[in-house]
């Protein structure tokens, strides 16, 4: 069964510094990948997908993420945070069938000016 | 163009009542996902449906159940309320099943509180 764990479920970078968040996946077959992003009180917003191909995925807003398969990672950077960064980030994984999306528990990115 | 509509935007209920969430996919889009989202965790799937055929069942209880309407909006109903049920309910929408190749859009969410 596949499984997405976050590390950190706070993270607080300064305005212009760089965002590490942190995602670990399990998954018996190779794993379809996703990080979203929610403000509050709003749905979430797909930032970037990992299906196949290129490891280093580029999303909206600057992040990106790579797909490593050796450490069973998929970490989002961003190389300088701004203000508007703010909000809850989670890492999901899609199951075998592809009916159901699986999300972490989320990390929630604060950015000091 | 629209995006993913959900209404009401919140609610607020007692133990034992019944309530129905509504969702109205994208434009063009065949599936309507639910999940539920409880106060600092992620989002858990509910339900996904596909062209009114329920494709996918998330671990819920039988007081928890959906349909699809040929219009391709959905309902979510949850029966007898619990105080655990209190959450944001969330619908995302996609063009067919969902498959990794696609994206899921996700609405705003219904907030419920029960009490």
């Amino acid at each position: 069964a596949q499984s997405v764990t976050q590390l950190g479920s706070h993270v607080s970078v300064s305005e212009g510094a760089l965002v590490l968040l942190r995602c670990n996946y399990s998954s018996s077959v190779p794993p379809y990948l996703f990080w979203y992003v929610q403000y509050p009180n709003q749905g979430l917003q797909l930032l970037l997908k990992y299906t196949t191909g290129a490891t280093l995925v580029k999303g909206i807003n600057g992040f990106e993420a790579e797909f490593k398969k050796s450490e069973t990672s998929f970490h989002l950077t961003k190389p300088s945070a701004h203000m508007s960064d703010a909000a809850e980030y989670f890492c999901a994984v899609i199951n075998t069938g592809g009916f159901k999306t699986i999300f972490g528990a989320g990390t929630r990115l604060f950015v000091k000016a | 163009d629209a995006g993913v509509t959900q209404s009401p935007t919140h609610l607020i209920k007692t133990r034992g009542q019944q309530v129905t969430l509504r969702c109205s996919p994208i434009s063009g889009h065949k599936s309507v996902s639910w999940y539920q989202q409880v106060l600092g965790q992620g989002p858990q799937f509910i339900f996904q449906y596909y062209e009114k055929e329920e494709r996918g069942r998330g671990n819920f209880p039988d007081r928890f159940s959906a349909r699809q309407f040929p219009n391709y909006s959905s309902e979510l109903n949850v029966n007898a309320l619990l105080l655990g049920d209190s959450a944001l309910y969330l619908c995302a929408s996609s063009l067919s099943t969902g498959t990794a190749q696609e994206t899921q859009y996700f609405g705003p969410g219904t907030r419920l509180l029960v009490l």
